[in-house]
């Protein structure tokens, strides 16, 4: 069975501290794999990652892909109370269309 | 982002009640999903449209019951839902199946 984890399930911080979230995965026929962020209501998109080894960058978040060891993080650096949110991964698979297989996601909570 | 609309966003209803959620994406894109997101469990992809055409249903009980009537809007019709279908329900769209997919804000429903 295709399956994403996460971890941890939960983590609080202080402001300006450094954070790396966990996403394991095994699926069959890999293709990608999704990091979203979800604050109230909507995920929205952070990064796609289909290439091992190459990070990937926006502003204080980054992610790296390594699909030998099948996992994924993602790093936050000098967080602020505005990264609070629930951080999801997810992976695609070829030839199953659109299907995301989500990770049950990691709640951050940055104090200030 | 506000390219997906979704309506209502709060919905309560009894378990013999018929329902829908509606929802609509701005964004030209050609795949379009429904998601359910239960308290503390990963989110589950429920169905899948690809050119208005069902690409995937995931075993959904069939007292869920999808309708694309075109590109750009996607309904979920409830009907004699149990306590248990209480969730956020998100609806999500991409330009393909391929690519990453733009979520939503979700209704939340709450079934008595």
């Amino acid at each position: 069975e295709d399956k994403v984890v996460q971890s941890p399930l939960s983590l609080v911080v202080h402001e300006g501290d450094t954070v790396t979230l966990n996403c394991s995965y095994e699926v069959t026929n890999f293709r990608s794999l999704l990091w979203y962020k979800q604050e109230k209501k909507a995920p929205t998109f952070l990064f796609m990652l289909t290439s091992s080894g190459i990070e990937k960058k926006s502003g204080r978040l980054s992610s790296i892909l390594d699909k030998k060891e099948l996992f994924s993080i993602l790093n936050i650096t000098a967080t602020q109370t505005g990264d609070s949110a629930v951080y999801l991964c997810a992976a695609t698979i070829y030839n199953q269309g659109g299907k995301l297989i989500f990770g049950q996601g990691t709640e951050l909570s940055v104090k200030p | 982002e506000t390219g997906v609309t979704q309506t209502p966003r709060h919905l309560v209803m009894g378990m013999t009640n018929k329902k829908s959620l509606k929802c609509e994406q701005h964004l030209g894109h050609n795949a379009m999903y429904w998601y359910k997101q239960s308290a503390k469990k990963p989110l589950e992809l429920m169905f899948v449209y690809n050119f208005k055409e069902q690409t995937e249903n995931n075993s959904v009980p069939s007292r869920f019951s999808p309708e694309c009537p075109n590109s750009s809007h996607l309904f979920l019709h409830l009907h004699t839902l149990q306590p248990e279908d209480s969730a956020l329900y998100l609806c999500a769209s991409s330009q393909d199946e391929a690519r990453r997919q733009y979520f939503g804000p979700g209704t939340r429903l709450t079934v008595l």
